[in-house]
């Protein structure tokens, strides 16, 4: 069984705190992501990795950064947390190519006070 | 105007009937297409892969029509713990490694 783990489920910071949000997945997927959920908003794509040190931008990455220094690890990193980056962040990842299944994580609600 | 769109419901069936959602797509390049269900609090999950020739999955049977770009999801015979949000998820194109999310249409199975 693929299994995606996030290194929270609840974290409340305050604005201008440095904020780490860690996912690991087990199956040796290439492929990682961060989205944050947001009510009548849906999925938005922040960032991506399809490599160990690769990344690139999703929808909106601004305000964030990402890390991926292990294939089975993606860090999204809040440099400078915000109140309007109080979200649902889940990660996910996939093998191959788009036409495979992508697995998340059970997500992170994060509050920025 | 939103890569994927849908309408969010909610939609509210009785046991046992059936129940269809649509959802239009822009990027008439898309390759890849799924249905995902997300209960609430929790994490998405794929219902189902949609192809072009139409397929089936016990109550569930997902449609696809490239020349006007959307996608559709029929469930027959409603349970209850069909109640849930399903996700309509495309991927933008060949280049593009990331999937494209809806905002999801919310399903209430009434007793």
């Amino acid at each position: 069984d693929v299994k995606v783990t996030q290194s929270s489920r609840y974290l409340v910071k305050r604005t201008g705190e440095k904020v780490f949000l860690e996912c690991v997945q087990d199956m040796d997927h290439e492929n990682m992501f961060w989205y944050r959920q947001d009510p009548g908003l849906g999925l938005r794509l922040i960032y991506f990795s399809y490599d160990v040190k690769m990344k690139e931008k999703g929808d909106i990455p601004e305000g964030y950064s990402v890390s991926r220094e292990k294939k089975e690890r993606f860090s999204l990193i809040l440099e400078s947390a915000s109140t309007n980056q109080t979200s649902m962040y889940l990660c996910a990842s996939r093998t191959g190519t788009a036409s495979y299944e992508q697995y998340f994580g059970p997500g992170t609600r994060l509050t920025v006070t | 105007r939103k890569e994927v769109e849908q309408d969010p419901g909610p939609f509210n069936v009785p046991e046992g009937a059936t129940v269809a959602f649509n959802c239009t797509y822009s990027n008439s390049a898309s390759q890849s297409f799924f249905w995902y269900r997300q209960d609430c609090r929790k994490e998405p999950k794929l219902l189902m892969s949609v192809y072009s020739s139409g397929n089936e999955d016990g109550r569930f049977t997902a449609q696809l029509n490239r020349a006007s770009q959307y996608i559709s999801l029929l469930i027959r015979d409603s349970k209850l713990s069909d109640s849930a949000t399903y996700l309509c998820v495309v991927n933008g194109d060949t280049g593009r490694r990331a999937l494209t999310f809806g905002s999801g249409t919310r399903l209430q199975v009434q007793p």
